[in-house]
C-alpha cells in the first residue's frame, strides 16, 4: 500500500507484482518529462522518457502515462523486483531549454 | 557516453572552511551545467545554472556569494561552498548538458556528500 511519511510517500509491493508510482506536474508549458530512479547516496538514473506529443511509451519492464490535460505523469513497473526499490522522481522541463524540475518522489519498497 | 563525474564523491569539514567540488562531463562538451542540492529524504532542487564563459544563474533563495560557481570550460564546473556550516550539508548533484544534435538532454553525475561538522 501506499503511505505518506514526512517527506517521500512510500509504496511497498509484493516482489512480482506490478507497481504504479505517480507524478503531478507543476508547469502545462513543459513538453518532455523523464523518471528516474535514485539509490540511496546515488545521483539519478534514467529509466525512461516521453515527449508532450505521447501519452504512453514503453520501454523494457516499464511503461510512461502521460496525461496532459490534469498534468499527471506515471510509471508503472511490471513484475517488480527486489532490486527495484529505490526512490522514483519524475522530471519535466521544456526540452533543451529549461533545466529540469524534479517531483517530490516516490519510495518504492518491494517485499520478498 | 554523455558521462559526468564528480569529485569528491565525498567530504567533510569543520564550520567555516570552505570547499570545493568538481563537475566534469567526460565525453562531450556541456554548454550549460546546472546544479542540485538535496537533503535527506527530499527532492533534488535547483540550486543554479551555469553556462560556459559567463555567470551562474541563481535560483530564488540561493546566496550567490555562498555558493561560489565557476563553469570555465565546456567540460567543467566548480560549486564552492564558502564558509560552510552544519545546515550547508547535503547531497551535491550536477548535471550537464551539451550542445545541441542530439545532445539536449541534461546528465547527471553521481552526488558529493558533503557533511559539516
Amino acid at each position: 500500500g501506499e503511505s505518506v511519511g514526512l517527506h517521500l510517500p512510500t509504496l511497498s509491493v509484493q516482489e512480482g507484482d506490478n507497481s504504479i508510482i505517480n507524478c503531478a506536474y507543476s508547469n502545462s508549458a513543459s513538453d518532455y518529462f523523464i523518471w528516474y530512479k535514485q539509490e540511496s547516496g546515488k545521483g539519478p538514473q534514467f529509466i525512461i522518457d516521453i515527449r508532450s506529443n505521447m501519452d504512453k511509451r514503453q520501454g523494457q519492464r516499464v511503461t510512461v502515462l502521460l496525461n496532459k490535460t490534469v498534468k499527471h505523469l506515471s510509471l508503472q513497473i511490471a513484475a517488480t523486483q527486489p532490486g527495484d526499490s529505490a526512490v522514483y522522481f519524475c522530471a519535466e522541463n521544456i526540452f533543451g531549454n529549461t533545466p529540469l524540475v524534479f517531483g517530490k518522489g516516490t519510495r518504492l519498497s518491494v517485499i520478498a | 557516453g554523455a558521462v559526468v563525474s564528480q569529485h569528491p564523491s565525498w567530504v567533510i569539514c569543520k564550520s567555516g572552511t570552505s570547499v570545493k567540488i568538481e563537475c566534469r562531463s567526460l565525453d562531450f562538451q556541456a554548454t550549460t551545467m546546472f546544479w542540485y542540492r538535496q537533503f535527506p529524504k527530499q527532492s533534488l532542487m535547483l540550486m543554479a545554472t551555469s553556462n560556459e564563459g559567463s555567470k551562474a544563474t541563481y535560483e530564488q533563495g540561493v546566496e550567490k556569494d555562498k555558493f561560489l560557481i565557476n563553469h570555465a570550460s565546456l567540460t567543467l564546473s566548480t560549486l564552492t561552498v564558502t564558509s560552510a556550516h552544519p545546515e550547508d550539508s547535503s547531497f551535491y548533484i550536477c548535471s550537464a548538458r551539451g550542445l545541441a544534435g542530439g545532445l539536449s538532454e541534461q546528465f547527471f553525475g553521481p552526488g558529493t556528500r558533503l557533511t559539516v561538522l
